[in-house]
């Protein structure tokens, strides 16, 4: 069965510092792996997706994800933080091989909290 | 363009009545349609997913239901709401093949129940 973990409830970063919000997934076959942002009351955002081809991945707002398959992790990083990235984040998985019909599950979110 | 649409945005309902949210896209078609439920200070809960109309796949056992009546429509039900059904609840859907694959979701419905 597909999982996905993101072990951290919260990450606290300094505005201008790098931040990596962390996510490791599980699935049987080649994973689609997605970023995205959920502001207060509001809906979520798509950052950014891995489906094939090269491991850094580039996304919205400057956010990048490198997708690491022997340690089966999709890292979220920026190499700046605004305070305006504070916000929840999410990492999502899908198992590739069920081509569009399977389920899309997600972690349990990160909450980002940069500080001026 | 392709849009999802969700009514209504906030709902305040008390427990043991019934429950209806809407969720509409426009744009594509046969899309795959999910619901999910975000619990407060939770993550998300995949609740139904449907594939085509009058189809739909449960993944976890509660006090709801879905149904697919049309192409472009999902729609999530209570016959009596409990106060565990308290959430936010957003509708979804993937659109698109491999590398082009792109998934939207809706505005989200606040649901309180009392």
């Amino acid at each position: 069965a597909q999982s996905v973990a993101q072990p951290e409830d919260q990450v606290n970063v300094a505005e201008g510092n790098p931040l990596t919000v962390k996510c490791t997934y599980s699935v049987s076959g080649n994973p689609y792996l997605f970023w995205y942002v959920q502001y207060p009351n509001r809906g979520l955002q798509f950052l950014l997706k891995y489906i094939t081809g090269d491991n850094l991945v580039k996304g919205s707002y400057g956010f990048e994800a490198e997708f690491n398959k022997s340690q089966t992790s999709f890292h979220l990083k920026k190499p700046s933080a605004l305070v305006s990235d504070s916000a929840l984040y999410f990492c999502a998985v899908r198992d590739g091989g069920a081509y569009n019909t399977d389920k899309l599950i997600f972690g349990t979110g990160t909450r980002l909290q940069v500080f001026p | 363009s392709q849009t999802i649409h969700q009514w209504p945005a906030t709902l305040v309902q008390p427990v043991g009545s019934p429950l209806s949210l809407e969720c509409t896209v426009e744009g594509t078609s046969n899309p795959n349609l999910y619901w999910y439920r975000q619990a407060a200070g939770r993550g998300l809960q995949l609740l139904f997913y449907s594939v085509g109309i009058g189809q739909i796949s449960s993944e976890v056992p509660q006090n709801l239901s879905a149904s697919r009546p049309q192409d472009r429509q999902f729609i999530l039900s209570s016959k009596k709401l409990l106060l565990s059904d308290s959430g936010f609840y957003l509708c979804a859907w993937i659109t698109g093949q491999g590398f082009l694959e792109t998934q939207y979701f809706g505005p989200g419905t606040r649901l309180l129940v009392l």
